[in-house]
C-alpha cells in the first residue's frame, strides 16, 4: 500500500540554524499538509498546500516557515533560524484528488530537536 | 476551550473491556476522523464520518457523531492490548484546516 514517507527521521540541529524537512506524499495525492506536534502536546496545522500554493496556514506558520514543491514528488518544510520552542515532530500528510475533505494520510514523522 | 477536545485525557481499562472516547467540537464541520498514534509514532487512520452521517462501523470501532451537540464518540469493543495508544479526533470544517484535539490514552492492560 503507498504511504506517505518523510526524511529525515530525526534531526538536531544549533538554534539559528535552517533546516529543510522533506517528505514525499502519495503519488496521485494532490493536497499536502504540514503539522507538528510538541512533546505531549497536540497536534497542530501548520499549513496546507495546493496546486503549487499555500491554501491555508494557521498563525504558527510565520516568516519562519516556508513550504515547497519543487518537483513532481517531494514536499518540503523550510524552518529559518530554527528556535528551541521549534523542536517538535513535524509530520506531513496528503490527501487524495478531487476530495480535498477526505482521509488525510500521514507520514511517520520527523523529530526536530533544537539545541 | 479548544476545538477538538476529547475525554477522558486518560483512560485504563482491562483486555477485553470496551473504551469509549468522547470529542467536542467548536464549529461546523464536513466532516469528523479519528486517528490513532502509538507513543512516538505517526498518525494512523481509523475512521471518517461525514457531517451527514450518525454513525460509522469499521471492525471493532464505532463511530458517532451528533451534530446537534457538536460531539463524536469512538467505541473500541473487546479491546486488546495492542489497542494502547492516543487517539485523536480531528475536525475538518471548511478551508484547508483540520483542527486535533488533545487526544486521549489510552492503557490496555493486559
Amino acid at each position: 500500500e503507498p504511504e506517505v514517507t518523510q526524511t529525515p527521521s530525526h534531526q538536531v540541529t544549533q538554534m539559528g540554524q535552517e533546516v529543510i524537512l522533506r517528505c514525499v506524499p502519495i503519488s496521485n495525492h494532490l493536497y499536502f499538509y504540514w503539522y507538528r506536534q510538541i512533546l505531549g502536546q497536540k497536534v497542530e496545522f501548520l499549513v496546507s498546500f495546493y496546486n503549487n500554493e499555500i491554501s491555508e496556514k494557521s498563525e504558527i506558520f510565520d516568516d519562519q516557515f516556508s513550504v515547497e514543491r519543487p518537483d513532481g514528488s517531494n514536499f518540503t518544510l523550510k524552518i529559518r533560524s530554527t528556535k528551541l520552542e521549534d523542536s517538535a515532530m513535524y509530520f506531513c500528510a496528503s490527501s487524495p484528488p478531487g476530495q480535498r475533505t477526505d482521509t488525510q494520510y500521514f507520514g511517520p514523522g520527523t523529530r526536530l530537536t533544537v539545541l | 476551550s479548544q476545538q477538538g477536545e476529547e475525554d477522558p485525557q486518560a483512560l485504563s481499562i482491562q483486555e477485553g473491556e470496551n473504551a469509549t472516547m468522547n470529542c467536542s467540537y467548536k464549529t461546523s464541520i464536513n466532516n469528523l476522523q479519528w486517528y490513532r498514534q502509538n507513543s512516538g509514532r505517526g498518525l494512523v487512520h481509523l475512521i471518517l464520518i461525514r457531517s451527514n452521517e450518525r454513525e460509522k462501523h469499521s471492525g471493532r470501532l464505532r463511530v458517532t457523531l451528533d451534530t446537534s451537540k457538536k460531539s463524536s464518540s469512538l467505541l473500541i469493543t473487546a479491546s486488546r492490548a495492542a489497542d494502547t495508544a492516543s487517539y485523536f479526533c480531528a475536525n475538518e470544517g471548511g478551508g484547508f484546516k483540520t483542527i486535533f484535539g488533545a487526544g486521549t490514552r489510552l492503557f490496555v492492560k493486559a
